[in-house]
């Protein structure tokens, strides 16, 4: 059984760029779930994709997007970077949609934007 | 709005002295409880899942309890190991089912 990959692991953007980060949810999981987490604070929801439709939406603009692909792996795409947008990035697989009962992270992508 | 407050923010122990974590929550209709354990730089790893107070759970050294207003990771023991922050996080049945992390407990054990 795989576990929940990220790629990159580390990335620096500027302001107003776009950003595309990639995850593989964990083998047998049909479900990607997508945090932000700031220094110092928990991780906060940012989207939830199951069976390749957006099922659920934290508190972020539209500028934050993310597709799923039939395989189940996941993209996010930030448009227009702030710098606030500077932030560790998780991706979480499981099973089932919402809510979720349990999920496993992936190691997360750390970006940073200038 | 959900809301989940874990105290103290950091915590120093000495080598098998126990102690507790608390997650205090503020959700309409708790679905779920869950917590995690995150080493720095690296995603959280999954402890345990409550659900309906009163309910406890048990892995090593570490215990979760549930009441109708927080939740308690109670550690027995602890060895350096076991240094890391420790994240709770609940869902509604209410509503979107969306989690609410806290801020979570930075804990060091020291030999």
């Amino acid at each position: 059984e795989t576990g929940v990959t990220q790629s990159p692991t580390h990335l620096i953007k500027t302001r107003g760029q776009q950003v595309t980060l990639r995850c593989s949810s964990q083998s047998g999981h049909n479900t990607v779930s997508w945090y932000q987490q700031a220094l110092g604070q928990g991780p906060q929801f940012i989207f939830q994709y199951y069976r390749e439709e957006e099922n659920g939406r934290g508190n972020f603009p539209p500028r934050f997007s993310g597709l799923q692909f039939p395989n189940y792996s996941s993209e996010l795409n930030v448009n227009a970077l702030e710098l606030d947008d500077s932030a560790l990035y998780l991706c979480a697989s499981s099973l089932g949609g919402l809510p979720v009962e349990t999920q496993y992270f992936g190691p997360g992508t750390r970006l940073l934007v200038l | 709005e959900d809301q989940v407050t874990q105290s103290p923010e950091a915590l120093r122990l000495q080598e098998g002295e126990s102690s507790s974590l608390n997650c205090s929550y503020t959700v309409s209709g708790l679905r779920g409880l869950f917590w995690y354990r995150q080493d720095p730089g690296k995603g959280p790893e999954f402890l345990f899942t409550l659900y309906s107070a009163g309910e406890e759970k048990e892995k090593e050294r570490l215990k979760a309890t549930l009441t109708k207003k927080e939740s308690f990771l109670h550690i027995t023991a602890p060895k350096p190991e076991d240094s890391a922050t420790y994240l709770c996080a609940a869902f509604s049945g209410g509503g979107s089912y969306i989690p609410t992390f806290g801020r979570g407990t930075s804990l060091i054990v020291h030999p």
